[in-house]
């Protein structure tokens, strides 16, 4: 079974700067996808970013880019120029590639609570 | 296009109720997922269904029951309420192997 493991409970950035978000996450499959999902004070989950691991290059999305070392099986979020409207819980998150009864299933980690100093 | 709706929004049982949570979708997306998130655990998965006329147990399945009715819905059933059930839940859809689209959530409490 996959796991997730986020090892920072809280985070926290002064607005217009740079935060880096942890993820690992264990698994024996070589073929899968990681998310990083947006949890704001209003409890809607919203995804940010994806990365599929067959690809070498890093996701970006805007001001959204992760750091992706499938050796290392590390999944780091970068937020650049941080808005207060950045502030929310964080969820990383796996999917594997393959068919069968895992198939689409996502496993979360904990979370990290990230807040936005003025 | 509302995306995925829940019904209700909060709600407070005692032990031994029962209830049905509602879950639907808009999007005509074939698996949808009912997840639980409790306090420094993220979100576990209790069901999904993969296509209209599947379900499959999840992580946490236990004193849950699922339905889905059509294409559009997924309820999740409590039977018997507990206080351990007390917890935010979510229902989700996606297309078959792309990213998951989360409704608002229920927040329930189990007195």
């Amino acid at each position: 079974a996959q796991t997730v493991t986020q090892s920072q409970p809280e985070m926290s950035v002064q607005e217009a700067e740079t935060v880096t978000l942890s993820c690992t996450y264990d698994t024996s499959e070589s073929d899968y996808y990681l998310f990083w999902y947006k949890q704001p004070p209003s409890r809607q989950m919203i995804l940010v970013i994806r990365q599929e691991a067959y690809k070498q290059q890093n996701a970006t999305e805007n001001r959204f880019s992760v750091n992706f070392q499938k050796a290392a099986k590390s999944f780091s979020l970068k937020i650049s120029d941080s808005q207060l409207g950045d502030a929310a819980m964080y969820f990383c998150a796996y999917r594997s590639a393959y068919g069968g009864t895992s198939y689409g299933k996502l496993t979360f980690g904990q979370g990290t609570i990230l807040t936005v100093h003025p | 296009n509302a995306g995925v709706t829940q019904t209700p929004k909060f709600q407070v049982l005692k032990t031994g109720q029962s209830m049905t949570l509602q879950c639907a979708q808009d999007m005509n997306h074939n698996s949808m997922y009912w997840y639980r998130q409790d306090p420094g655990m993220g979100l576990r998965l209790i069901y999904y269904s993969a296509s209209e006329g599947t379900t499959d147990k999840g992580e946490v399945p236990n004193g849950y029951n699922v339905s889905r009715l059509n294409k559009r819905e997924f309820s999740l059933r409590l039977e018997s309420a507990a206080p351990s059930q007390t917890s935010v839940y979510f229902c989700a859809s996606s297309r078959t192997g792309y990213e998951q689209y989360f409704g608002p959530g229920t927040r329930l409490t189990v007195t």
